[in-house]
């Protein structure tokens, strides 16, 4: 079975510094690892994805996330935190081996950017 | 935004009524989803089809019924639904190729209450 935890309800960080939203997972084969971001009352919006290759993975909006496979880790980085990034993230998985299309998604972190 | 639409935005319903939601994606893509937002829990897979059949059903009450009469439409049908089915429900499309890792693009979400 495929899992993943989001260990952290609430992030808060002040704008101008670096945010770090933290998942970690657990797949039975290779992991493919996706972050969304939810604003108030819309729909998820796609982040970034690791399917395979370099470890860092850059998306939108200047976020980036490291696959680290000893660690079952997949963490999303910002250098610069804006107050706009405030929202809710949320971690997901699919596991590739399984044949399922489903993702399994976190509880999600609600990140708070103080200004 | 996405791509990917659905309505009605808001719905209130009581628990004997029979209504539908209706998503509708732009993006060309052959395989459809619907999952539940419940407050204080992680997404919830319900639906999933591919080239318009279901293929992932997560055991979901008889009270939700899905229909998918092409790849550019889904329904979710509702008939006397319980007050812990209100919830936010979303759906998103991808396009399934087979085992290649699709990326899964939603749309806004129906807010549901259930009174």
């Amino acid at each position: 079975a495929q899992s993943v935890a989001q260990p952290e309800d609430q992030v808060n960080v002040a704008e101008g510094n670096p945010l770090t939203v933290k998942c970690t997972y657990s797949v039975s084969g290779n992991p493919y690892l996706f972050w969304y971001v939810q604003y108030p009352n819309r729909g998820l919006q796609f982040l970034l994805k690791y399917i395979t290759g370099d470890n860092l993975v850059k998306g939108s909006y200047g976020f980036e996330a490291e696959f680290n496979k000893s660690q079952t880790s997949f963490h999303l980085k910002k250098p610069s935190a804006l107050v706009s990034d405030s929202a809710l993230y949320f971690c997901a998985v699919r596991d590739f081996g399984t044949g399922r299309r489903a993702l399994t998604f976190g509880s999600g972190t609600r990140l708070q950017v103080q200004p | 935004e996405t791509g990917v639409t659905q309505t009605p935005r808001h719905l209130v319903m009581g628990m004997t009524n029979k209504k539908s939601l209706k998503c509708e994606q732009h993006l060309g893509h052959n395989a459809m989803y619907w999952y539940k937002q419940s407050a204080k829990k992680p997404l919830e897979l319900m639906f999933v089809y591919s080239l318009e059949e279901r293929v992932e059903n997560n055991s979901v009450p008889s009270r939700f019924s899905p229909e998918c009469p092409n790849s550019s439409h889904l329904f979710l049908h509702l008939h006397t639904l319980q007050p812990e089915d209100s919830a936010l429900y979303l759906c998103a499309s991808s396009q399934d190729s087979g085992g290649a890792i699709d990326t899964q693009y939603f749309g806004p979400g129906t807010r549901l209450t259930v009174l």
